[in-house]
């Protein structure tokens, strides 16, 4: 069975300060990983992807998160937070590609983020 | 158009009333996607539109919610005799067909809001 999950429903940094979101997966196959970020009264937009080439995947706004196999973990970071990060983040996992037809994706919780002045 | 358009944006109608929400995904994509986002929660998956396949409706919380997809393009959402449970957020995705890889890459829509009083 394919699920994830985001270790934290709320993270809080100050501005300038790094940011760790984490998210753990749990997968049958090798799946592909997504990084969504929704800001308030919007959709969601794709920060980066993971799809078995680089296990460092960068991607928008200076995001980017290592696929840890060993880890079963695909965590977000970025050095330096800035006010524009507030947001809520998903992260995401494919099931199997086997079921044609049907949903093949898992969305985490979501995880807050909050950037202090 | 170049993204994924829902409407309304904003819906407010009385408890036993019927709603249709409208999802006009990216020209040419193939698969799309109805999520339910409730007030401070993640997504929860309603249904799913695949080119021509039968649609994955394991997500459906009830037998009031239906959709359809004319054409393989515009898909509506329709909540028969709302309930104030149903107020959230409903979006509504798109992607290309589906790669080998599984690795579907959403483009999502702003959203519809739908307070029931």
């Amino acid at each position: 069975a394919q699920s994830v999950t985001q270790l934290d429903s709320h993270v809080s940094v100050s501005e300038g300060t790094p940011v760790l979101l984490r998210c753990n997966y749990s997968s049958s196959y090798s799946p592909s990983l997504f990084w969504y970020v929704q800001h308030p009264n919007k959709g969601l937009q794709l920060l980066l992807k993971y799809t078995s080439a680089a296990t460092l995947v960068k991607g928008i706004n200076g995001f980017e998160a290592e696929f840890k196999k060993s880890e079963t973990s695909f965590h977000l970071t970025k050095p330096s937070a800035h006010m524009s990060d507030a947001a809520e983040y998903f992260c995401v996992v494919t099931k199997s590609p086997g079921q044609t037809g049907a949903n093949n994706l898992f969305f985490g919780t979501g995880t807050r983020l909050t950037v202090i002045p | 158009g170049a993204g994924v358009s829902q409407s309304p944006s904003n819906k407010v109608t009385e408890k036993g009333k019927d709603v249709e929400l409208r999802c006009d995904p990216i020209s040419g994509h193939t698969a799309l996607y109805w999520y339910r986002q409730s007030l401070g929660q993640g997504l929860e998956f309603l249904i799913y539109f695949q080119g021509n396949s039968a649609p994955d409706k394991s997500g459906l919380p009830s037998d009031r919610f239906s959709a359809e997809r004319t054409g393989g393009s515009v898909s509506t959402l329709t909540i028969q005799r709302t309930q104030q449970e149903d107020s959230a957020v409903y979006l509504c995705a798109s992607s290309p067909r589906r790669s080998t890889s599984g690795a579907n890459v959403l483009t999502f829509g702003a959203g519809s809001r739908l307070t029931v009083l």
